[in-house]
C-alpha cells in the first residue's frame, strides 16, 4: 500500500531564515506530487505540483520553490522567510493527475515564523 | 472569492441526529471530492463523485452530486463522536489533464453529547 511521509512535523523559524520541508511517497512509481498551503481561516491553495523528476509547475508567485530531485521526493524551499509563509503545509500525491484521480494527502507541516 | 463555497461555516449537532454539509459551484464539477481533517492533521479521502445524479455511501456517510453537476452534498446520519473535525470539498474546475483542485474553506463540524 502507498504512504505519505512529511517532516518535521512542526517548524518555528525566524523571519529571514531559509527552509527546507521534505515529503516522499512509498509504493508507487511516478505519482503527480503536490504543495499545498492551508493558512489560518482559509483554504488549501495549491503552490506547486510536479508530473516528474525535475518538473516543477508553480500556481502562485511567492517567496517559495519547490523541486523534485528523486521520483518520489518533493522538497519545499526558501531562501528568507516571511511571516505570511506561516501556515500548515500539505504534501499530496495522485497516480495520474487527472480531473477525477484522487489526491492522498500527507499528515502536513505547522510551520510558524516569528 | 471562493471558487467552491461550502455551507454551512460550522456547526454542532447533537450526537445521533444527522446533518448536511453542502458544496456550490457556478462551474461544471468534473470531479468532486469530499476530505474530512482532523486539527493539525492531514487530510483523510472520504468520497469522490464523477458524474451528475451520482451517489455514493460509506459507513454513514453519503455524498451526492446533483444532475447539473454544480453542487455535492455531504449527508451523516445518526452522527457520532467520531464524525467531529474539518469537512473540505475539493473540485476540478476543468478537464486538464493535471488534476488542479480547488477547495471550498471547510465545514467544522461539532458532535455534542
Amino acid at each position: 500500500s502507498q504512504t505519505i511521509h512529511q517532516w518535521p512535523a512542526t517548524l518555528v523559524q525566524p523571519v529571514g531564515s531559509p527552509l527546507s520541508l521534505e515529503c516522499t511517497v512509498e509504493g508507487t512509481s511516478n505519482p503527480n506530487l503536490y504543495w499545498y498551503r492551508q493558512a489560518a481561516g482559509r483554504g488549501l491553495q495549491l503552490l506547486f505540483y510536479s508530473v516528474g523528476i525535475g518538473q516543477i509547475s508553480s500556481e502562485v508567485p511567492q517567496n517559495l520553490s519547490a523541486s523534485r530531485p528523486q521520483d518520489r521526493q518533493f522538497i519545499l524551499s526558501s531562501k528568507k522567510l516571511l511571516l505570511s509563509d506561516s501556515g500548515f503545509y500539505l504534501c499530496a500525491w495522485s497516480v495520474t493527475g487527472g480531473s477525477t484521480d484522487t489526491q492522498y494527502f500527507g499528515p502536513g507541516t505547522r510551520l510558524t515564523v516569528l | 472569492s471562493q471558487e467552491l463555497e461550502q455551507s454551512p461555516q460550522s456547526l454542532i449537532v447533537q450526537e445521533g441526529k444527522n446533518l448536511t454539509i453542502n458544496c456550490t459551484s457556478s462551474k461544471t464539477l468534473y470531479g468532486l471530492y469530499w476530505y474530512k481533517q482532523k486539527y493539525g492533521e492531514g487530510l483523510i479521502f472520504l468520497m469522490m463523485l464523477q458524474k451528475g445524479g451520482e451517489e455514493k455511501s460509506h459507513e454513514k456517510i453519503t455524498a451526492k452530486l446533483d444532475e447539473k453537476k454544480q453542487q455535492s452534498s455531504l449527508h451523516i446520519t445518526a452522527s457520532q463522536p467520531s464524525h467531529a473535525g474539518i469537512y473540505l470539498c475539493g473540485a476540478s474546475l476543468t478537464t486538464d489533464s493535471w488534476g488542479k483542485l480547488q477547495f471550498g474553506a471547510g465545514t467544522q463540524v461539532v458532535v455534542t453529547p
